[in-house]
């Protein structure tokens, strides 16, 4: 399968705190796309990372990037109860189709 | 960004049935996408649909199965045919950026049960 695997499968966390995920996927990527799903619904695309790039930000989300490793990460600072979602990485080799990991189920309680 | 809709939000159908998933998009878009969420999994690319040309199926899904049509370039459908408990998912279609990084954009899904 050329699916990614994601870390950890399950998250729970206190709202304040940071969430870390992580990602591993298994060929070369034109980018890196993180996405957020609520409770079953359609995903909403978060943050994107190109392959020559090594860190990005958006407001309190940050990507790192590294591609010797085929892996990348998601923090989320400050976390919200909103936060509490499932999120999957998706992976851009060059052509217009994205390779989904196994997704992270974050809770982030009040 | 494209808004998508899909028709039906959900729905819950015999064994053996079929079922027809609508997706409707806001705006002229050359690639959709069809994508299969099986409870507590990821997605799965199921075809990727272009306007005017047969739709291309990823390994382990057939045009038998999941016929797909392809209009015009605001819609698209997906029947799911000769249904099984084992088709009982969230189907997703979803639109191409159109910019050079491939985002994409998504419908809010159809949830499928098959009693």
């Amino acid at each position: 399968s050329q699916q990614g695997e994601e870390d950890p499968q399950a998250l729970s966390i206190q709202e304040g705190e940071n969430a870390t995920m992580n990602c591993s996927y298994k060929t070369s990527i034109n980018n890196l796309q993180w996405y957020r799903q609520n409770s079953g619904r359609g995903l909403v695309h978060l943050i994107l990372i190109r392959s020559n790039e090594r860190e990005k930000h958006s407001g309190r989300l940050r990507v790192t990037l590294d591609t010797s490793k085929k892996s990348s990460s998601l923090l989320i600072t400050a976390s919200r109860a909103a936060d509490t979602a499932s999120y999957f990485c998706a992976a851009n080799t060059g052509f217009q189709k994205l390779v989904f990991g196994t997704g992270t189920r974050l809770l982030v309680s009040p | 960004s494209a808004v998508i809709s899909q028709k039906p939000s959900r729905d819950i159908c015999q064994r053996g049935t079929s079922l027809t998933i609508q997706c409707q998009v806001d705006s002229q878009v050359t690639m959709m996408f069809w994508y299969r969420q099986q409870p507590g999994q990821s997605l799965t690319l199921i075809a990727t649909a272009n306007q005017g040309s047969e739709a291309t199926y990823e390994s382990g899904f057939v045009i038998d199965k999941f016929p797909i049509s392809r209009p015009n370039l605001t819609f698209s459908t997906l029947t799911v045919s000769n249904l099984s408990p084992e088709d009982s998912s969230i189907y997703l279609c979803s639109v191409d950026s159109g910019n050079s990084h491939y985002e994409q954009y998504f419908g809010p899904g159809t949830r499928l049960t098959v009693t």
